[in-house]
């Protein structure tokens, strides 16, 4: 079946330009999560959705950064104002289950802001 | 969520099993023992997790040390495509922490 799937894969933005990044879950999975990934890091935890409900975004780095998931399946990534330290792969993840278990990761979308 | 000491990089032949190892000693005793890997250019993708029992699936062994405070990560027969970062993370609920893995490159 389908697996989780992102975009646009790649995105140059110059800085100070909004972005909005797409997430299309496996169909039915509650749970959605978003990660950053620096160049040459493990990817990095930003937020978390049960459903429609984001219950955890303790990891959105600034109050730039904002998620939705209005109808409880895709979700949307989006960026304000963009800096250079934004650049970065974003993943998004699903899960079948509510809080723990196999996280099924989409292929990213690469950010570069100029 | 306790972290995890995985070593930077390991070969190993393609064929043989390949022994990842990952410690994390200060572990809590709900918290699980997961395994992803990361291909190149491709997002992570789940491998195993475990509790406290050794665990078997398709793709992999994980066997965890009595005390919970180490795991060995097995690649029965190591393949090309088996070439990736794999990370070791120990976690309470759905929040992954991937750290830096180890880069394990598998050469014919």
């Amino acid at each position: 079946g389908a697996g989780v799937s992102q975009s646009p894969r790649y995105k140059v933005a110059k800085r100070g330009q909004d972005v909005a990044l797409r997430c299309d879950p496996i169909s039915g999975h509650v749970s959605l999560f978003w990660y950053q990934q620096a160049l040459g890091q493990g990817p990095e935890f930003l937020t978390y959705f049960q459903n429609e409900a984001q219950l955890d975004k303790s990891g959105l780095p600034s109050d730039r950064f904002f998620a939705e998931r209005p109808e409880g399946s895709v979700s949307t990534l989006k960026i304000q104002r963009t800096q250079q330290e934004d650049s970065a792969v974003y993943l998004c993840a699903s899960s079948s289950g509510f809080l723990d278990g196999e996280q099924f990761f989409g292929p990213g979308t690469r950010l570069t802001v100029l | 969520d306790a972290k995890t000491t995985q070593p930077t990089s390991m070969d190993c032949a393609e064929g043989r099993a390949a022994n990842l190892p990952c410690n994390h000693s200060t572990i809590s005793g709900n918290e699980y023992v997961y395994w992803y890997r990361q291909i190149h250019s491709q997002g992570p993708q789940y491998i195993i997790h475990g509790l406290k029992n050794n665990e078997t699936n398709e793709m992999a062994s994980l066997i965890i040390t009595e005390d919970r405070k180490s795991s060995t990560l097995i690649l029965p027969h190591a393949t090309l495509r088996d070439t990736a970062v794999y990370y070791c993370i120990v976690a309470l609920d759905y929040k992954l922490s991937f750290g830096a893995g180890t880069t394990v490159t598998v050469r014919a």
